[in-house]
């Protein structure tokens, strides 16, 4: 069964500071991985998705890397600033015949202060 | 573009209540996801539909139904509802069961 774990659980970093936030997963035979951010109590964002043949995405100030045969993935955000606040999701496709069948973290609250 | 679209975004329903949230996905797209995201939890995936078929089947309650329409909307329908089911309801579509999901916005159902 595929488990997928995030550290560190919760981050609090002053604005400017570079930072990253771990994933790994125990079943390497992936589709994809995906970061999401989520708001208190809100939808989910999806920030990056790596396809498994793929070993990096970025997008403005995030970067996510993928090192499948190990199980990891890391989200790298750049020059943080206070609207990046929020909790961080790592989700993982498995292979096989599991449409759709995302398994998550539970996530990293980021608070970045001023 | 369009999204996602759920319905109630909030519901409030007493103890062994019914519900039914609603899911739209992006017109095209065939294949509907549930997931149940509990306060503080990770979400967990519940049922999926595929061409208006049961694709796949997580920890879904058997108190708890889902289908899909002829117009690929889902609905999600929840009987005798205890307190756990208070949660966060996520729905998330893609086409021909394809990897990349779009997630709507969630609807919060709180039971009293």
């Amino acid at each position: 069964k595929q488990e997928v774990t995030q550290i560190p659980a919760a981050l609090s970093v002053p604005e400017g500071e570079n930072l990253v936030l771990n994933c790994s997963f125990t079943d390497s035979a992936i589709y994809n991985l995906q970061w999401f951010r989520q708001d208190p109590g809100k939808g989910l964002t999806s920030l990056l998705l790596i396809q498994s043949s793929q070993r990096e995405q970025t997008s403005g100030r995030l970067n996510a890397s993928l090192d499948k045969s190990s199980g990891r993935s890391t989200l790298y955000i750049a020059a943080s600033q206070p609207g990046d606040s929020a909790t961080y999701l790592c989700a993982v496709l498995a292979g096989g015949t599991s449409y759709g069948k995302l398994t998550f973290g539970q996530g990293t609250i980021l608070t970045v202060h001023p | 573009a369009a999204g996602v679209i759920q319905s109630p975004r909030h519901l409030i329903k007493e103890k062994r209540e019914t519900a039914t949230l609603k899911c739209y996905p992006i017109p095209r797209h065939d294949t509907v996801y549930w997931y149940q995201q509990g306060p503080g939890q990770d979400p967990q995936f519940l049922i999926s539909f595929y061409e208006k078929m049961q694709s796949d089947k997580g920890s879904i309650p058997d108190r708890f139904s889902a289908q899909q329409f002829s117009d690929y909307h889902s609905e999600l329908n929840m009987s005798s509802l205890e307190l756990g089911d208070s949660a966060l309801y996520f729905c998330a579509s893609s086409y021909d069961r394809g990897v990349i999901l779009t997630f709507g916005a969630g609807s919060r159902l709180t039971v009293l």
